[in-house]
């Protein structure tokens, strides 16, 4: 089944430390997105990317980074700077044409020690 | 900028009747996509139904439609034969026809559904 895959499900970050946050997709979609969720605040974005070794900042992009190697993979690093990380964060990819919503991941929820 | 107001944060209902959750937005744009999404306590986004603004007729998908006014900028979310499993988060998402990467969501809605 196709489908997007986020890993871990649960991360936590002690102080100072970058982490990285996978999503892989196998539907073939060029286009990626990660957004923060916060309680209250709905969804932020954060990164997207529309081909391979490209990508543009959302909304809320300090204190992350991300990159896009390959067509399926679009892996998100939370870093030191971000200075308030806990959130739940969730991936997600489309298909070409301004008609194809966007299909979401079961999210990482990133705690911090 | 374009924003999505969800003014009801929690909403209930009994099982078998119907509800409906309001969504607002603001944008300049004429054409546009509207979006409902539904998470679960999984978490997972689920798309629940999809409305585009140059369609006048309102999006139907089973027992879920909604009733889009466009010069009122209103999107609402009717769930009509309401069940347990309905229970979730629900979000009201605007995305302009110009940029296909801007979803904007709402701050979302609690549904709890009553036995």
């Amino acid at each position: 089944d196709g489908g997007i895959t986020q890993s871990p499900k649960y991360l936590f970050r002690k102080e100072g430390q970058n982490v990285t946050l996978s999503c892989e997709q196998n539907l073939n979609h060029d286009a990626m997105y990660w957004y923060r969720q916060d309680p209250g605040q709905g969804l932020r974005l954060i990164y997207y990317s529309q081909i391979v070794n490209d990508f543009q900042k959302g909304d809320i992009a300090e204190g992350y980074s991300v990159s896009r190697e390959k067509k399926e993979s679009f892996p998100l690093t939370v870093t030191s700077a971000q200075k308030n990380p806990t959130a739940f964060y969730l991936c997600a990819s489309s298909g070409p044409g301004v008609n194809q919503p966007q299909h979401f991941g079961d999210g990482t929820r990133l705690s911090i020690l | 900028a374009q924003t999505v107001t969800q003014s009801q944060p929690e909403m209930s209902v009994q099982e078998a009747e119907t509800v409906t959750l309001s969504c607002t937005y603001d944008t300049s744009e004429s054409d546009y996509y509207l979006f409902w999404y539904k998470q679960p306590p999984s978490r997972q986004m689920i798309l629940v139904i999809r409305q585009e603004a140059y369609k006048q007729q309102n999006a139907t998908e089973n027992r879920f439609s909604v009733n889009f006014q466009k010069a009122a900028k209103s999107f609402s979310l009717k769930i009509s034969d309401s069940q347990l499993g309905d229970a979730a988060m629900y979000f009201c998402a605007y995305r302009p026809t110009y940029n296909t990467d801007k979803l904007i969501f709402g701050t979302g809605t609690r549904l709890q559904v009553f036995p």
